[in-house]
């Protein structure tokens, strides 16, 4: 069964740093989106592509994050500076259809910024 | 905009014991609606999903959901749950209607299954 890829599993950072994290989509899923989920929370949408273009980033904090899919495969969500309340699971999914079936969500990253 | 509410943080129930899990949605346009489940440092996994047609929606590992839509709910139940059913579960909406548009989660609610 296909899967969304992503790495790394768990990051430890200090404040200050910063961090990135990668996803590789299920192949031909042209709509790939991150999530932020804190702990004891539901996910909330940070971004989301179709393709290579941005069709919403409404909830990024752009002062300190940025998220890009040159070539509307992978995507690479950054982090600078981290902040104590960036702490949470980072979660990729992708979808078809643009989301209406369901999407399939990676493994996600648990980053912890001391 | 759309939002969902679950109304249980946390559901403790005994192994072989049937289950219910609530939630509600508010939406001005008509949704799809699902469940995912998630275990401890994992992503999340689809278990079952409406999108039209028969209210009663089976899914994977023996759940089932009704979508109601004039309470606006889409309950989960399961007639007989495992301990290894213990995880958190997540109600989510997205709006039927075209272009671009997002999922929305509930805050979830944690399935606790004892011996």
């Amino acid at each position: 069964e296909a899967e969304v890829a992503q790495s790394p599993r768990y990051k430890i950072t200090e404040k200050s740093q910063a961090v990135a994290f990668w996803c590789d989509p299920i192949s031909g899923h042209a709509t790939l989106y991150w999530y932020r989920q804190i702990l004891g929370q539901g996910p909330e949408l940070l971004v989301q592509f179709q393709d290579e273009s941005v069709v919403d980033d409404s909830q990024l904090p752009k002062d300190r994050f940025s998220a890009e899919r040159l070539k509307g495969v992978d995507s690479t969500l950054k982090i600078q500076p981290a902040e104590l309340g960036d702490s949470a699971m980072y979660l990729c999914a992708s979808s078809l259809h643009q989301g209406r079936n369901g999407y399939t969500f990676g493994s996600g990253t648990r980053l912890t910024v001391v | 905009a759309q939002s969902v509410t679950q109304l249980d943080s946390q559901v403790p129930v005994f192994e072989e014991a049937p289950v219910e899990l609530r939630c509600n949605y508010s939406s001005s346009v008509s949704v799809y609606l699902f469940w995912y489940v998630q275990y401890p440092n994992q992503g999340l996994q689809l278990l079952l999903k409406y999108l039209s047609g028969s209210t009663l929606v089976k899914g994977i590992n023996g759940f089932e959901a009704e979508f109601n839509k004039s309470q606006t709910s889409f309950h989960l139940r399961k007639p007989s749950v495992h301990i290894s059913d213990t995880a958190e579960y997540f109600c989510a909406v997205t709006p039927l209607r075209t272009g671009f548009q997002k999922l929305v989660f509930g805050t979830g609610t944690r399935l606790l299954v004892s011996p």
